[in-house]
């Protein structure tokens, strides 16, 4: 039962638009959800979290949304740019007394020039 | 620098030849965990441990086992691989405190068992 799901396994946007990646979660018991980058051959990136108890946060160009009541969250960058280009991991921590991190399958973004 | 240093980054062996994948962290973080990554599967928690002493299994801990006897490393251990285990595994740290929840990964080790 994967409690977070990324349903896009891919996404191509233009140079300088909106990148909006999605993910949907199943369990309300998370305290933290969080942005992951991996580019080949690297470790995942941190990119931004957000609290469970905010709605919105906010990193130079990228935001993330949080709707608790969709159980849903969303990244987006804009612009976008060549650089981005790489695969997006959501992942949510549980706040059962022991740190459990569940990560989506991701969502390759290709940033096109 | 504040790194996660896995070893080794690659490896191939055969089916049943023990092996230890270890994972070291520089920035005295209580919170470490293993995480294999699978094609159409993402990341998928294997073990984690809350500091020394204590590790619990996240959701694929069957063929590893996990050890924390030092706060800073976290060695992974497969007693008897099979080639189901072939999978990039990725080792990560966190501060219990942490204001974000961010987990820091190491680079990753690659594991085929023929």
């Amino acid at each position: 039962d994967q409690q977070v799901k990324q349903n896009s396994p891919s996404l191509s946007v233009q140079e300088g638009r909106i990148s909006i990646l999605n993910c949907d979660y199943t369990n309300s018991m998370f305290d933290y959800f969080l942005w992951y980058k991996k580019y080949p051959a690297e470790g995942p990136t941190f990119l931004i979290s957000i609290s469970s108890i905010k709605d919105k946060n906010e990193d130079g160009r990228f935001t993330v949304f949080l709707n608790k009541s969709a159980k849903h969250l969303s990244l987006h960058i804009v612009p976008s740019q060549p650089g981005d280009s790489a695969v997006y991991f959501c992942a949510a921590r549980t706040t059962s007394g022991t740190y459990k991190y569940i990560f989506g399958t991701g969502t390759r973004l290709k940033v096109l020039a | 620098e504040a790194q996660v240093t896995q070893n080794p980054r690659y490896l191939i062996t055969v089916t049943g030849k023990k092996l230890t994948v270890t994972c070291s962290q520089n920035m005295n973080h209580e919170y470490m965990s293993w995480y294999r990554q699978d094609p159409g599967l993402g990341l998928r928690q294997i073990y984690y441990s809350m500091n020394v002493e204590v590790t619990d299994k996240g959701d694929v801990p069957e063929g590893y086992k996990v050890s924390r006897k030092e706060k800073r490393n976290f060695p992974l251990i497969l007693e008897s691989p099979s080639p189901n285990q072939t999978s990039l595994y990725f080792c990560a740290s966190s501060p219990g405190d942490s204001p974000t929840g961010e987990l820091f990964f190491g680079e990753g080790s690659r594991l085929t068992v023929l």
